[in-house]
């Protein structure tokens, strides 16, 4: 199995400012044939389910704020909330689906 | 759009089996190219994928619950159904179904998913 795992576990942010979240796998889920990263990140707020934010580690799904952004390739990844909005406190969770699925533990993000 | 929505006894006792169904609408669960999947997230936890099927026959299970689950899909309700045997407190969850989207035959990311169903398992 891929492991998947994510940094902070927890993250505080005042309004306005930067918010990054780290996702490392445990092999490259870059697929050499096509060039793209098998990664995908999830919002999810209490009571609700995981939302889709992004695929192929940096494309927004539709409707998506562009506040949200992804990056990284191979083996490191990265969510950035470039100027945190009150509604964006969730957890996140990376995923990876180049080998069947999974997840990584999720990171916290509060308001501070 | 499409959407799901999952459905089942809220507590059930150990060692007995589980039985939960998804009911999709907005798309037939019959399409080419269809996958859709169950997935699992223990209370305060992170998410776990159980596995899935396509229409076409083909089923994939998380190697962890393999020898204990199964997916089933009844098309005349465009419904699939998730079966776990063995229930354990470790079963103990919310159980989402979602719909994995597919490119060129491959399945790939989850969206949308359901709700989501919270199961016990407690005697």
């Amino acid at each position: 199995d891929i492991v998947m795992t994510q940094s902070p576990d927890s993250l505080a942010v005042s309004l306005g400012e930067r918010a990054t979240i780290n996702c490392k796998s445990s092999q490259s889920v870059l697929y050499s044939s096509n060039n793209k990263n098998y990664l995908a990140w999830y919002q999810q707020k209490p009571g609700q389910p995981p939302k889709l934010l992004i695929y192929w580690a940096s494309t927004r799904q539709s409707g998506v704020p562009d506040r949200f952004s992804g990056s990284g390739s191979g083996t490191d990844f990265t969510l950035t909330i470039s100027s945190l909005q009150a509604e964006d406190v969730a957890v996140y969770y990376c995923h990876q689906y180049y080998s069947s699925n999974t997840f990584g533990q999720g990171t916290k993000l509060e308001i501070k | 759009q499409v959407q799901l929505q999952e459905s089942g006894p809220g507590l059930v006792k150990p060692s007995q089996t589980l039985s939960l169904t998804c009911t999709v609408s907005g798309v037939s669960i019959s399409s080419a190219g269809e996958f859709w999947s169950w997935i699992r997230q223990p209370a305060g936890k992170g998410l776990e994928w159980i596995g899935r099927f396509q229409f076409s026959g083909n089923t994939d299970y998380n190697p962890s619950v393999k020898s204990r689950v199964s997916i089933s899909v009844d098309a005349s309700k465009n419904q699939f159904s998730l079966t776990v045997t063995s229930l354990t407190a470790t079963d103990t969850a919310v159980y989402y179904c979602a719909r994995e989207v597919s490119v060129a035959g491959y399945p790939y990311w989850f969206d949308p998913w359901g709700q989501g169903t919270l199961v016990t398992v407690s005697s």
